[in-house]
């Protein structure tokens, strides 16, 4: 099974733009990845799915200032005109037949 | 609108048993394999178990399989997740999640509920 690896905290200032990085392992970097944003005290809410060539396909509601891109075994959500309501944890999740995977999260901090 | 709505949550004892319940509206409940997920205190998302919409077919993560029963009532258009044995370990948020699906096959989690507190101490 893949292992997706996400740094454990970023931050960024309001306004300003921020690209969160989620890693496949080695021998798993075809794999699509979905990201979830999970605020305080909320349920998870689905952003998009990245597959391995960048294409992304976006929840409902999702705003324009989220995107997903590729690059290798690296997936990324950027998030730009960073807004106070940002301020959450990120997960990236993958799946096969009979299991899925979840990144440890990103804290993100909007300053 | 998709709601997924889990129920069930509570303070046991370790080794009690506990059933979760999540009420699924807005699809055609028989259309998904659905989810649960769980959050433990401090910690991040782990995944529980799946089962599919087609043919009841079950998955469960290595930490609970032998313990944990998923199933569903298409015509209540609930899930279900029974829970054996219970340990402290346990302890976390419960949620309900639904996969997207195609006409082929499933993936990522595309919806969530609120979730439910389970709580295992003695």
């Amino acid at each position: 099974q893949p292992v997706l690896t996400q740094s454990p905290s970023a931050s960024a200032s309001l306004g300003a733009s921020v690209k969160l990085t989620c890693t496949l392992s080695s021998g798993h970097t075809s794999y699509s990845i979905a990201w979830h944003q999970h605020q305080p005290e909320k349920g998870p809410r689905y952003l998009m799915n990245v597959d391995s060539g960048g294409s992304q396909n976006k929840g409902d509601g999702i705003p324009d200032r989220f995107s997903g891109s590729s690059s290798g075994a690296e997936r990324y959500l950027t998030i730009s005109s960073l807004q106070s309501e940002d301020e959450a944890d990120y997960y990236c999740q993958t799946w096969g037949t009979g299991f899925h995977v979840f990144g440890g999260g990103t804290k993100l901090t909007v300053l | 609108e998709v709601h997924l709505l889990e129920s069930g949550g509570g303070l046991v004892q370790p080794g009690e048993s506990l059933r979760l319940s999540c009420a699924a509206s807005g699809f055609t409940f028989t259309n998904f394999a659905m989810s649960w997920v769980r959050q433990a205190p401090g910690k991040g998302l782990e995944w529980v178990s799946d089962i599919s919409g087609s043919d009841d077919t079950t998955y469960y993560a290595d930490s609970v399989r032998g313990r944990f029963t998923v199933s569903r009532d298409a015509p209540k258009q609930t899930l279900y997740l029974q829970m054996n044995s219970l340990r402290a370990g346990d302890t976390a948020l419960y949620y309900c999640a639904r996969r997207y699906c195609n006409s082929v096959k499933c993936y990522f989690f595309d919806s969530w509920g609120q979730g439910t507190l389970v709580t295992v101490s003695s």
